[in-house]
């Protein structure tokens, strides 16, 4: 069984702090990886795609992909409230297959 | 996200019932995913078409049946649920090659009395 395996939370920061959130995946063939927010109530919305080892940025935004590890990190570089939602990660593991974790649920304290 | 739409937003509807979901993306892409989202579980993918072509069926029940007549539309068709059933069901749509990125739309929320 293919897994992706997340931390439920709440995370708890502080505004202004960085917050760290962890993917671990089982699937080591797994080529593609997401990071999207999930706001109560709403659908998932693209944060990052990281298909390479190593950093990508953008914005506020870092997602960090160790494939040896099998595991891809999301920071969050001066949280603000608003960045509160759950965090999804999703590994795509075969054409069509992609597979979900249970999302991280983020509190940035104002 | 206007991308993808989804209707009806919320539906309430008895065991007997017969009801339809729908989406439509304006995306151009050709991939189209049904996804399942229960509290405390991760999307459970249930289908996958391309071209208007099903490749994935995740073992889900009779009771759910797919309809993709373009690759612009898909329904799923609901049939004799059960309470277990309800949750927010999402559609997706994705370029055709398989390991990109998914645009969701806003989801219909389900609950089955």
């Amino acid at each position: 069984q293919k897994e992706v395996e997340q931390n439920s939370g709440p995370l708890s920061v502080p505004e202004g702090a960085i917050a760290s959130l962890n993917c671990t995946y089982s699937d080591r063939v797994s080529q593609s990886f997401f990071w999207y927010r999930q706001y109560s109530g709403k659908s998932p919305e693209l944060i990052m795609s990281i298909y390479s080892n190593g950093d990508k940025e953008d914005g506020r935004f870092t997602a960090q992909l160790n494939k040896a590890s099998q595991y891809v990190s999301l920071l969050i570089r001066d949280s603000q409230p608003s960045d509160s939602a759950t965090y999804l990660c999703a590994v795509v593991s075969g054409t069509y297959k992609y597979i979900f974790g249970t999302g991280t649920r983020l509190k940035v304290l104002a | 996200e206007t991308g993808v739409t989804q209707t009806p937003r919320h539906l309430v509807m008895g065991m007997t019932n017969k009801k339809s979901l729908k989406c439509e993306q304006h995306l151009g892409h050709n991939a189209m995913y049904w996804y399942k989202q229960s509290a405390k579980k991760p999307l459970e993918l249930m289908f996958v078409y391309n071209f208007k072509e099903q490749t994935e069926n995740n073992s889900v029940p009779s009771r759910f049946s797919p309809e993709c007549p373009n690759s612009s539309h898909l329904f799923l068709h609901l049939h004799t649920l059960q309470p277990e059933d309800s949750a927010l069901y999402l559609c997706a749509s994705s370029s055709n090659r398989g390991q990109e990125t998914q645009y969701f739309g806003p989801g219909t929320r389900l609950l089955v009395l």
